[in-house]
């Protein structure tokens, strides 16, 4: 039983557009969102996060939104650049556990 | 050197043997993980440790063991290697009660089990 889902297993867009990462989530007690991006042999570093209480966290170039209703989050990256495209994770942590609970992760291509 | 370092950042062994795959952070953090990557999977929790001699299962920890005998250090040990068991295992520490986000995880071991 999938609790974090990226349901896109790859993207692709052009420097200077808007990238869009979506996650969903099925547990009710998640009340903490990351995001976390990763390139190829390289261990994963936090990028952004957001906190249940809030609808919208922006650091930068990245802004990431919260539907609570919906169970859905989305990260956006405008303008998008080529050092952007890497693997980023959702991911999601609730109540008292510190376990960190990924999404499979979506290739983000950013074209030159 | 300062942060978090796994060893050896390559392996390959054949079904059957033991292997210890090694992680030491030096921030003093109380929780250490290990994580397993697959194409398909992603980043799935093997095992973690909320502080020296504690540790718990994650959702994938059978055929896996590990040990936290000083809050540094968090090895991980396949007791007999599989062929399921190749993969990318990346281990990460946190200080949990201050901020969340700071799971910083080490650069990764590829594993290949023949």
């Amino acid at each position: 039983d999938q609790q974090v889902k990226q349901n896109s297993p790859s993207l692709s867009v052009q420097e200077g557009r808007i990238s869009i990462l979506n996650c969903d989530y099925t547990n009710s007690m998640f009340d903490y969102f990351l995001w976390y991006k990763k390139y190829p042999a390289e261990g994963p570093t936090f990028l952004i996060s957001i906190s249940s209480i809030k609808d919208k966290n922006e650091d930068g170039r990245f802004t990431v939104f919260l539907n609570k209703s919906a169970k859905h989050l989305s990260l956006h990256i405008v303008p998008s650049q080529p050092g952007d495209s890497a693997v980023y994770f959702c991911a999601a942590i609730g109540g008292s556990n510190y376990k960190l609970t990924f999404g499979k992760g979506t290739l983000l291509t950013v074209n030159p | 050197d300062a942060g978090i370092t796994q060893s050896p950042r390559y392996k390959i062994t054949e079904t059957g043997r033991q292997v210890t795959l090694m992680c030491h952070q030096t921030w003093s953090h109380s929780y250490m993980f290990w994580y397993r990557q697959d194409l398909g999977h992603g980043l799935r929790l093997i095992y973690y440790s909320a502080a020296a001699d504690i540790t718990d299962k994650g959702e994938v920890s059978d055929g896996y063991v590990v040990s936290r005998s000083k809050t540094e250090n968090f090895p991980l040990t396949l007791e007999s290697a599989t062929r399921s068991q190749t993969s990318v295992y990346f281990c990460a520490s946190s200080e949990f009660r201050t901020t969340v986000e700071t799971q910083y995880f080490g650069p990764g071991t590829r594993l290949l089990v023949l």
